[in-house]
């Protein structure tokens, strides 16, 4: 039963760090989501990718957020520096467009104090 | 851009009782309707999902139905059971573009004894 894995699962960190979070999509899938999810904002779509190219980043800060896909396997999400509104849990997603049903990792739980 | 409303944004009922959970989207365009389950602390999980093609599609107890002339779909839960307590989420895209998925703000369904 494939799934899409994300690593930390948890991360406490000071405000100013950087904080890096990887997931690795679904072998095959072509197309890569990176959400966010507080209680107040329900689930915010920040960037995704397809074949590894950045579609869409516009629901990133650009000045402290970024996202890449070094390869087809691994996908990156970047703050510098984190701030504690950062606080939430990340989720990372892949598919393949044409069914474009995604899949969700279990998520990144973020802490910046 | 595609916007989703649901509501109610909290349902209890009691077990045995039916569910059931609305969407409105706002582009006639979208042709595919996914719904996910989010238990608490745990990744987002597709649990049933629609295609403009058809106007239901049912799996066991749980079923959706979608009217495209109105664009609003629902879901259905019947014989309601204690472990279907969770949020759920809908969803509208249109396929074959960038498989950007619209939420909705979900839905806190509590199944009470």
């Amino acid at each position: 039963d494939a799934r899409v894995t994300q690593t930390p699962r948890h991360k406490v960190t000071e405000m100013g760090q950087e904080v890096t979070m990887r997931c690795q999509p679904i072998l095959g899938h072509n197309t890569v989501f990176w959400y966010r999810q507080t209680m107040m904002q329900g689930l915010e779509l920040l960037a995704y990718f397809r074949n590894r190219a950045p579609l869409d980043d516009s629901g990133m800060p650009k000045d402290r957020f970024s996202a890449e896909m070094p390869d087809a396997t691994l996908a990156t999400l970047k703050i510098q520096p984190s701030e504690p509104r950062d606080s939430a849990v990340y989720f990372c997603a892949s598919g393949f467009s044409g069914p474009d049903t995604q899949y969700f990792g279990p998520g990144t739980r973020l802490t910046v104090l | 851009g595609e916007n989703v409303e649901q509501h109610p944004s909290t349902l209890s009922v009691q077990e045995g009782d039916s569910a059931v959970i609305k969407c409105t989207y706002s582009d006639s365009a979208s042709n595919y309707f996914p719904w996910y389950k989010q238990e608490l602390g745990k990744r987002p999980q597709l649990i049933i999902d629609i295609r403009s093609n058809v106007g239901e599609k049912k799996d066991q107890r749980i079923a959706v139905t979608l009217n495209k002339t109105a664009k609003h779909f629902s879901l259905h839960i019947t014989e309601t059971q204690p472990e279907d307590s969770a949020v759920y989420f809908c969803a509208a895209t249109l396929t074959g573009t960038a498989s950007k998925l619209t939420f909705g703000t979900g839905t806190r369904l509590q199944v009470t004894l």
